[in-house]
């Protein structure tokens, strides 16, 4: 078993819809959550950071973690077509080394 | 302020040959980060220094692989010989602060590597 799944898509929404991404992970030791955010040819960019579980909001991005399911979400409000990337999941124990999901292609139409 | 570059962007090399990738971190980052993504898997970690020592090296897949942190500036991953499994974008990111329990990570643009 994966220590992160994340489901790769790809999804297509268009502008303006609600969108939902999330992993489901196994460690239990994890407690350090982010969603990273990678455009073609680029290095992924953090986007959220969560440590331990409840939600965090920044503008139209919701990070969601729910350690007692092992399951983390980012919602995306009024979805943008600049919104078009590649979603990665990530987590770590020690703060350092970055376990990853695969990435969840996201494709917004305008 | 300068993000995390890597060079080159972008190395064709045959079977059985060296190539060495080089990362430059963010000016005064303490911790330096090697990542790999091969084709279809996820990101994957490498090795972490912190300054010029090498932190965790877990990741490393084999003594093929060989990291090195001058000075505790810039680092470089040499590889060799290389074989065909090590195609793929190898990543650096720096953070901030050593002996912090989490600072974020800044990713580099990645080196795109083939091996033929």
């Amino acid at each position: 078993q994966k220590e992160v799944e994340q489901d790769p898509g790809p999804l297509s929404v268009p502008e303006g819809a609600i969108v939902s991404l999330n992993c489901t992970y196994s460690n239990s030791a994890f407690q350090y959550f982010m969603w990273y955010r990678q455009y073609s040819r680029k290095g992924p960019e953090l986007l959220m950071y969560t440590y331990s579980s409840g939600n965090k909001e920044d503008g139209r991005f919701t990070a969601q973690v729910d350690k007692s399911s092992k399951y983390i979400s980012l919602f995306i409000r009024d979805s943008q077509p600049s919104d078009s990337a590649t979603y990665l999941c990530a987590m770590t124990s020690t703060g350092t080394a970055l376990i990853f999901g695969k990435g969840t292609t996201l494709s917004v139409s305008s | 302020e300068a993000g995390v570059t890597q060079f080159p962007s972008h190395s064709v090399i045959e079977k059985g040959q060296t190539v060495t990738l080089r990362c430059d971190p963010i000016s005064g980052h303490d911790n330096l980060y090697w990542y790999r993504r091969v084709m279809g898997k996820e990101i994957k970690f490498l090795l972490h220094f912190v300054k010029e020592s090498k932190q965790d090296e877990s990741g490393m897949p084999n003594n093929r692989f060989l990291a090195e942190r001058t000075g505790g500036t810039y680092s470089t991953l040499k590889v060799q010989p290389a074989e065909l499994e090590d195609s793929g974008v190898y990543f650096c990111a720096s953070s901030r602060w050593a002996g912090v329990t989490y600072n974020e990570q800044f990713f580099g643009p990645g080196t795109r590597l083939t091996v033929l």
